[in-house]
């Protein structure tokens, strides 16, 4: 298995342009968790899905922000229009391979809004 | 809400030494506990998942121990090795299957 996957690793936009991130978790697992990490304020969720709906977005910051699941090999994260302060690395994870709980993250993709 | 406190944020020691890492959390209504590794610039890796029935888990050096009662998780690591520097993250899954994290621990281990 190829573990979760990302895309883009690095993403540098301007200020108001729209972002797309990417991910593709593991086959099999039924939940999927969109994270936020910055040095001020550690892993935040964003949002996770199980079973390709949406169960939790209270930690979307703003309307700014939306996700989707269309199937279950992927999901997006979009932010429109960016802004400096979006700037941070973003983590995929999923998890519930039935009989077990453990999450397994993607290597996250940089974004860096100026 | 569940929140998770890990002490200390930081910590030094020269290699060889035995060390510990403390993970408190607020809601002990908890379904899994999970210990994670992260180098600088890198995602997270899965060290040792404890599920809420089991009291520890052991993965070579490693051995995490869970009192949900008191809340408290505990990462041990035997005769540390300078490869073993990386921030140390725990996260309590919650019965909704979301992870809420600690802040992490730093550790350095000096050769």
């Amino acid at each position: 298995d190829a573990g979760v996957i990302q895309s883009p690793r690095h993403e540098v936009t301007e200020m108001g342009q729209e972002v797309t991130l990417r991910c593709k978790p593991i086959s099999g697992h039924n939940s999927l968790f969109w994270y936020r990490q910055t040095m001020m304020r550690g892993l935040e969720l964003l949002i996770y899905f199980n079973n390709n709906v949406p169960i939790d977005d209270s930690g979307m910051p703003e309307d700014r922000f939306s996700a989707k699941m269309p199937n279950a090999s992927f999901s997006t994260l979009k932010i429109q229009p960016s802004e400096p302060r979006d700037s941070a690395v973003y983590f995929c994870a999923s998890s519930f391979r039935p009989g077990s709980t453990e999450a397994f993250f993607g290597q996250g993709t940089r974004l860096t809004v100026v | 809400k569940q929140e998770v406190t890990q002490i200390p944020a930081a910590l030094s020691v020269p290699e060889g030494e035995n060390l510990v890492l403390n993970c408190s959390f607020t809601d002990s209504a908890i379904y899994n506990l999970q210990w994670f590794r992260q180098d600088p610039g890198k995602g997270l890796t899965s060290l040792l998942l404890i599920q809420s029935s089991q009291r520890e888990q052991t993965s070579g050096r490693l051995n995490a121990s869970l009192d949900k009662s008191s809340g408290r998780s505990t990462l041990y690591i035997a005769a540390s090795q300078p490869g073993d520097s990386a921030t140390y993250l725990c996260a309590v899954i919650n019965y909704g299957q979301n992870f809420v994290f600690g802040p992490g621990t730093r550790l350095s281990v000096l050769p």
